[in-house]
């Protein structure tokens, strides 16, 4: 079955600073693949994805690369701020099509600490 | 707009007993699907309902089982319970559009422990 491999497992940063987490995967028919932010006590929260036919895409200060051909994809976070600071997880899907019917593999998360 | 909810919110078990844990999917939705979360790992799938049926399931044994309503909530079963069960049990919906997955979204979950 598919395998999603997360690192760092920890990233301490400044404020404002970059912050990068980045995962590889095993199933070469996996075809979406999102990335949550989990605070203490809630579920996962998607803040960006990407699907297989796009290599980049970009919402204000998060943006998400995919290299299909290498198997990862890396979530890039600018001008960090200590709301930031959260677990997050990369995660993999053959979508809906055949019998996927969109089961997330999800990565072991990277703890991410922002400081002022 | 409500999101998804999950209830209880918390619970506390003995090694042996049965739990069920219920889950209402964003409107609009009508597919849920169940994630086993333990401490300091990401979630990892149990199964999914669709249509009232199992349509796929992870790698857990039968102990889990659940059900899917014509209102399209679900309820989430365990028998027997281990202390290993002791985990966050998150709760997704999602819906189909043309063979594509639109707007997965988790609740905050269910914080079970067994003692």
């Amino acid at each position: 079955g598919e395998n999603v491999e997360q690192h760092p497992s920890t990233l301490s940063v400044q404020e404002g600073d970059s912050a990068v987490i980045k995962c590889t995967y095993s199933d070469s028919a996996s075809n979406y693949f999102p990335w949550y932010k989990q605070e203490l006590g809630k579920g996962p929260q998607l803040i960006i994805d990407i699907r297989s036919n796009v290599g980049e895409k970009k919402d204000q200060r998060i943006a998400v690369t995919l290299n299909k051909t290498a198997k990862h994809f890396s979530l890039h976070i600018t001008e960090t701020q200590p709301e930031d600071s959260a677990v997050y997880f990369c995660a993999a899907s053959r979508g809906a099509g055949g019998t996927s019917y969109g089961k997330l593999t999800f990565g072991q998360g990277t703890i991410l600490t922002v400081h002022p | 707009d409500a999101g998804v909810t999950q209830s209880p919110t918390h619970l506390i078990k003995t090694r042996g007993q049965q739990v069920t844990l219920r889950c209402s999917p964003k409107s609009g939705h009508d597919t849920v699907s169940w994630y086993q979360q333990a401490l300091g790992q990401g979630p990892q799938f149990i199964f999914q309902y669709y249509e009232e049926e199992e349509r796929q399931r992870g790698n857990f044994p039968d102990r889990f089982s659940g059900h899917q309503f014509p209102n399209y909530s679900s309820e989430l079963n365990v028998n027997a319970l281990l202390l290993g069960d002791s985990a966050l049990y998150l709760c997704a919906s999602s819906s189909y559009s043309g063979a594509q997955l639109y707007g997965y979204t988790f609740g905050s979950g269910t914080r079970l422990t067994v003692v």
